[in-house]
């Protein structure tokens, strides 16, 4: 399949922890990358291969997998952390690439 | 600095042929490892990935839209060329590009996006 399932809609309560998903057959053989999107804005990249963050992504975010579903999870929300999160994956084959339907963060 | 920017029409009529132009700095695409891919997004929908082309001129499209891409790399001009044929409506959204290769092989860099809409 090159599919990857997210929920449309997520909540969490300002300072507490929220996991964001992502299910798909290809997540049994490849790592995913997670994007961060805020209105307006162009994605931003949060986490990356097994779980790591890019310079200036704070460490409140972090990734994890298990089987065919990968996890983002964020610690301790805070309000600018409202925003779409997209995982993005190698297809199946591994020789394409395929974003999720994205999840809406909110804080409440 | 490394950026990425997209220009191209911001209108487009039915049926017609769809070129967007990367031009980037900051990095150089003839570095081993290192591509730009374009994603696109309708309004208020989610990303779709469309198109990558590599340091070694290796080329991946989406499956279900390959037969209307074609991505080229000008690497002295440190630009990459994305044309969409035979637009529709369905395509109107917002288009970026980004590097990947830097950091594992995720997109880590994205273009501010170029917005196209499909209209007669």
């Amino acid at each position: 399949s090159s599919e990857l399932t997210q929920d449309p809609a997520v909540s969490v309560a300002l300072g507490q922890t929220v996991r964001i998903t992502c299910r798909g057959d290809s997540l049994r053989s490849h790592y995913a990358n997670w994007f961060q999107q805020k209105p307006g804005q162009a994605p931003l990249l949060v986490i990356y291969g097994k779980n790591y963050r890019p310079s200036g992504i704070p460490d409140r975010f972090s990734g994890s997998d298990s089987g065919n579903t990968a996890s983002l999870t964020i610690t301790g929300a805070q309000a600018e952390d409202e925003a779409d999160y997209y995982c993005n994956s190698r297809d199946s084959s591994g020789n394409h690439w395929v974003f999720g339907g994205g999840t809406k963060l909110t804080v409440l | 600095q490394i950026t990425l920017k997209e220009s191209g029409p911001m209108l487009v009529k039915p049926t017609q042929t769809l070129t967007l132009t990367c031009t980037f700095s900051g990095f150089s695409l003839s570095s081993s490892g290192v591509g730009v891919g374009w994603i696109r997004q309708a309004p208020g929908k989610a990303l779709e990935w469309l198109a990558d082309i590599y340091w070694d001129d290796d080329r991946r499209y989406s499956p279900s839209l390959k037969s209307r891409l074609s991505i080229i790399k000008d690497t002295p001009k440190n630009q990459v060329v994305l044309t969409m044929t035979n637009m529709g409506p369905v395509d109107t959204g917002t288009y970026y590009c980004a590097r990947r290769g830097t950091l594992g092989d995720a997109f880590d860099i994205w273009g501010q996006g170029t917005v196209v809409a499909v209209s007669s």
